[in-house]
């Protein structure tokens, strides 16, 4: 069955970084697109962008230039999403979630538990 | 960018109830228009996608519809499982935006 699966939870300083990893497991990783959502406390959903699995190529939501870096590695079927000069505006729970079909890539049918990222001095 | 203006943004209503969702895009997003339901603590789940296309395992209680730049979710018979908060999103153009939720409450 479908699964993605992030790391655990980070408590990170003001400007520190952070990654936080998808591994996505009972499917072929390369034929469907990933997507990174944020929820930041008591919020609704946000668009982050998503990342082409098979080219690698990115796209990314205005607002989420600059800092925040997607990326893969194909061969452990995982993504990761990297956050640069954290600060306390980005505490906030990550999901990664995958593409419904090999031919779209914003209609999300599976989802990763999330990851909470806290930016705290 | 593309905006999703959902409405109401919180509802309360009873088991046993019709309930609907509606969702407008400020733009043309042809069918191009999705619904996650979201409870606490836990990540959204993908209920309707293509406006009306139910995706695999919802009850057959869910059902999406269209009108022009008019989109709606309808809860046939709300159950005890559906208080949650729900979402629209369109992926016709990135970003893929989101509406700002509703929550439905037990009445």
């Amino acid at each position: 069955q479908v699964q993605l699966v992030q790391s655990g939870s980070e408590l990170k300083r003001p400007g520190a970084s952070v990654k936080v990893s998808c591994k996505a497991s009972g499917y072929t990783f390369t034929n469907y697109a990933m997507n990174w959502v944020r929820q930041a406390p008591g919020q609704g959903l946000e668009w982050m962008g998503w990342i082409n699995t098979n080219t690698g190529n990115p796209t990314y939501a205005q607002g989420f230039t600059g800092r925040f870096v997607f990326s893969l590695d194909t061969a452990v079927s995982t993504a990761y999403l990297q956050i640069s000069s954290l600060k306390a505006e980005d505490t906030a729970v990550y999901h990664c979630a995958r593409a419904r079909s090999p031919k779209t890539s914003g209609s999300l049918d599976y989802w990763g538990q999330g990851t909470l990222v806290t930016v705290s001095s | 960018d593309i905006q999703m203006t959902q409405s109401p943004s919180s509802l309360s209503a009873s088991v046993g109830d019709r309930v609907t969702i509606t969702c407008r895009a400020n733009h043309t997003i042809s069918n191009y228009l999705n619904w996650y339901q979201q409870k606490p603590g836990k990540a959204p789940k993908l209920l309707i996608y293509a406006a009306s296309s139910l995706q695999g395992g919802v009850p057959l209680r869910f059902s999406g519809s269209e009108s022009g730049t008019d989109f709606t979710l309808t809860i046939s018979s709300l159950q005890p499982e559906d208080f949650a908060t729900y979402y629209c999103q369109q992926s016709y153009r990135t970003p893929y935006t989101f509406g700002q939720g509703t929550k439905l409450e037990i009445k």
